[in-house]
């Protein structure tokens, strides 16, 4: 199974300022389709996971564009421009590239210092 | 916008079962791939099992394996996850969540096994 790490684990952040979270897998994420199979979810205290970001940098509908991801291969990133109270929460990455099983990274939690 | 509302979680004893279900608000379910994904209390998150459009392809995480069987019902619109052989560590709120990217969740339905 592919194996995805996130760094840091947590991480406190000023409102207005940018953040940015790595996330890295033990194989390339690079699908015979030549896609990135790399997606971002956001899960806010008490609430179910949303997804933010697929193939490693496209938005989900809705999601403002403070938010971005980048990378390639097996290193990846979410940045977000400006931080907002409303961005709290832990953050996760995932590979759908080898699966079965989607993984998951461990998580990064997020709050304003 | 689709939604997901899933419903059959409670408390089960260890070696017991339990029947979750996913209802989709779409007027066609059978276009959507869709998966589970647990969460056990403070923990991160972990994909269970997927099922294709039709129902003749599902996949399963290696710890559910045997115990769990995912299936749908088009006509209604519902998947289901029917989870058997319960143990402690099936502790979780399980999600359903919209094909195999997991592109929109439910609001989570929790399972408790203890004793």
């Amino acid at each position: 199974d592919v194996v995805m790490t996130q760094s840091p684990l947590s991480l406190p952040v000023t409102v207005g300022r940018p953040a940015s979270i790595s996330c890295r897998s033990n194989q390339s994420l690079v699908y015979s389709d030549g896609n990135t199979y790399l997606s971002w979810f956001h899960q806010r205290p008490g609430q179910s996971p949303r997804r933010l970001l697929y193939k490693v940098s496209n938005r989900d509908f809705g999601v403002p564009d403070r938010f971005s991801g980048s990378g390639s291969v097996n290193e990846f990133t979410l940045t977000i421009s400006r931080v907002e109270a409303e961005d709290v929460g832990v953050y996760y990455c995932m590979q759908g590239t080898h699966w079965p099983p989607l993984t998951f990274g461990p998580g990064t939690k997020v709050d304003i210092k | 916008e689709v939604r997901l509302l899933e419903s059959g979680g409670g408390f089960a004893q260890p070696g017991g079962s339990l029947r979750l279900s996913c209802e989709i608000s779409k007027l066609s379910s059978r276009d959507y791939r869709m998966s589970w994904v647990r969460q056990a209390p403070g923990k991160g998150l972990e994909w269970v099992s997927s099922i294709s459009e039709s129902g003749d392809k599902t996949y399963y995480a290696d710890f559910v394996k045997g115990r769990f069987t995912i299936s749908r019902d088009n006509s209604k619109n519902t998947i289901f996850l029917q989870m058997s052989s319960l143990r402690a560590g099936d502790t979780a709120v399980y999600y359903c969540a919209t094909q195999f990217g997991l592109d929109v969740w439910g609001q989570g339905t929790e399972v408790i096994v203890s004793s």
